[in-house]
């Protein structure tokens, strides 16, 4: 079942900040956030494990609502480089690390 | 350390032809995968294996087949290859329920 990121797409000024979001219809293990640059493979930013761990990035933060089912990444102070869409992969049961990835957010950053 | 490898970078096939894309990678990881993504839109799991000899159907397989023979190795089979068939595929590993890391993808067209 794949989930649903808002908003599709966000444009903001060096310095500020935005929340982008990934929700699913079905209970979730852990949600996963990935960082795509045009023409370039998708970049590992974190993960977040059902009962509160979370592994990942320093500067990018996240939370993860497992009873609503959602996930929310958080791009403080924004630089030029967090441009890029960002993908969230949702995964349903523990143990196959199989992912069912949304549509993206894309974040334009500029000066 | 390489990372993940895939080869070719880019393909041009012609409809009913196959090819097999290659994927290699060097961290000694046991889950592997295979993703397509077409524009606009998210990874679609094609297929993925938890260990050598380890093979399971992801969202999208039909048209494909993967072998695992070695840790190392998924190699990933089009048969008759149809214009549906056009898309980036990335090939990622990770070391069990981790993040994935991402090779840097094979363009292919079917014409």
């Amino acid at each position: 079942q794949q989930p649903v990121q808002s908003p599709q797409a966000v444009i903001l000024r060096e310095g500020e900040d935005a929340v982008i979001n990934c929700s699913s219809s079905k209970a979730l293990y852990s949600v996963h956030w990935y960082r795509q640059k045009h023409g370039e493979a998708p970049v590992f930013l974190m993960i977040l494990l059902k009962g509160g761990e979370q592994k990942g990035h320093e500067k990018i933060s996240a939370s993860f609502n497992e009873k609503k089912q959602q996930s929310s990444l958080y791009l403080t102070a924004s630089q030029l480089s967090y441009s890029g869409t960002y993908f969230c992969g949702t995964e349903h049961n523990y143990g196959n690390n199989r992912l069912a990835f949304g549509k993206g957010n894309q974040v334009v950053v500029i000066p | 350390n390489a990372g993940v490898t895939q080869t070719p970078k880019f393909r041009i096939l012609k409809i009913g032809q196959s090819m097999t894309l290659q994927c290699t990678q060097d961290m000694n990881h046991n889950y592997m995968y295979w993703y397509r993504q077409d524009p606009g839109m998210g990874l679609k799991l094609i297929y993925y294996s938890v260990g050598a000899g380890i093979t399971d159907k992801g969202e999208v397989p039909n048209g494909y087949n993967v072998s695992r023979s070695t840790t190392e190795d998924f190699p990933l089979r089009l048969e008759l290859a149809a214009p549906s068939q056009t898309s980036v595929y990335f090939c990622a590993s990770s070391y069990d329920v981790h993040e994935q890391y991402f090779g840097p993808g094979t363009r292919l067209t079917v014409t």
